[in-house]
């Protein structure tokens, strides 16, 4: 089974601290993302990597950046805590292949509070 | 920008009864689909996926229907069980890495 482990469940921080959430993956899978997830907004993605030292923008990026220095590992960085990022934050990972779409498979999940 | 939404946002099924979670997609193009399933406290659990060659592919209890003409998905339940009760949600993929995630249908399971 895959097993997508994040950090923390739960996470209290002050608004503008510098927050790591960290996630890790055990499949050697290539693709890693980050989103929120809010009631009645839904699964927002944040950020993804396809690889090692690669990423891309998701659809909400502003205030966040992530760091892949390694293959499992995929880290979410929220640089200024704000109010506003109190969220439920999913890491997901899935396989790469030339042909056909894979699933991706999520972790439980941090709760992050910003006050 | 379109999207990926759900009929009902809450269906309430007995136990052992059937359940039908219904997904209505808009974009065309999307060629490959997701149900999650989401307990209270856990990350999305995969369930099942239809590539946008097929019409049914089924599962353990589980039947996923895509109808392309009407742009329509559903997942179809067997035998509800009380371990049933969660977010069910629809997601769809144009190939590229990106998922879009329909709102959620909460099934509630009647003992």
């Amino acid at each position: 089974d895959v097993k997508v482990t994040q950090s923390s469940r739960y996470l209290v921080k002050r608004t503008g601290e510098k927050v790591f959430l960290e996630c890790v993956q055990d499949m050697d899978h290539e693709n890693m993302f980050w989103y929120r997830q809010d009631p009645g907004l839904g699964l927002r993605l944040i950020y993804f990597s396809y690889d090692v030292k690669m990423k891309e923008k998701g659809d909400i990026p502003e205030g966040y950046s992530v760091s892949r220095e390694k293959k499992e590992r995929f880290s979410l960085i929220l640089e200024s805590a704000s109010t506003n990022q109190t969220s439920m934050y999913l890491c997901a990972s899935s396989l790469e292949t030339l042909y056909s779409n894979q699933p991706q498979h999520f972790g439980d999940g941090t709760r992050l509070s910003i006050l | 920008g379109e999207s990926v939404g759900l009929h009902l946002p809450t269906l309430s099924v007995q136990e052992g009864d059937n359940s039908i979670i219904n997904c209505a997609y808009s974009n065309s193009a999307s060629d490959y689909f997701i149900w999650y399933k989401q307990e209270s406290g856990k990350g999305p659990q995969f369930i099942i996926d239809i590539r946008s060659n097929m019409d049914k592919r089924q599962g353990q209890r589980v039947t996923v229907l895509l109808n392309k003409t009407v742009k329509h998905l559903s997942l179809q339940i067997a035998a509800t069980q009380p371990g049933d009760s969660a977010v069910y949600f629809c997601a769809e993929n144009m190939n590229d890495y990106k998922l879009s995630f329909g709102a959620g249908t909460t099934v509630t399971v009647r003992a």
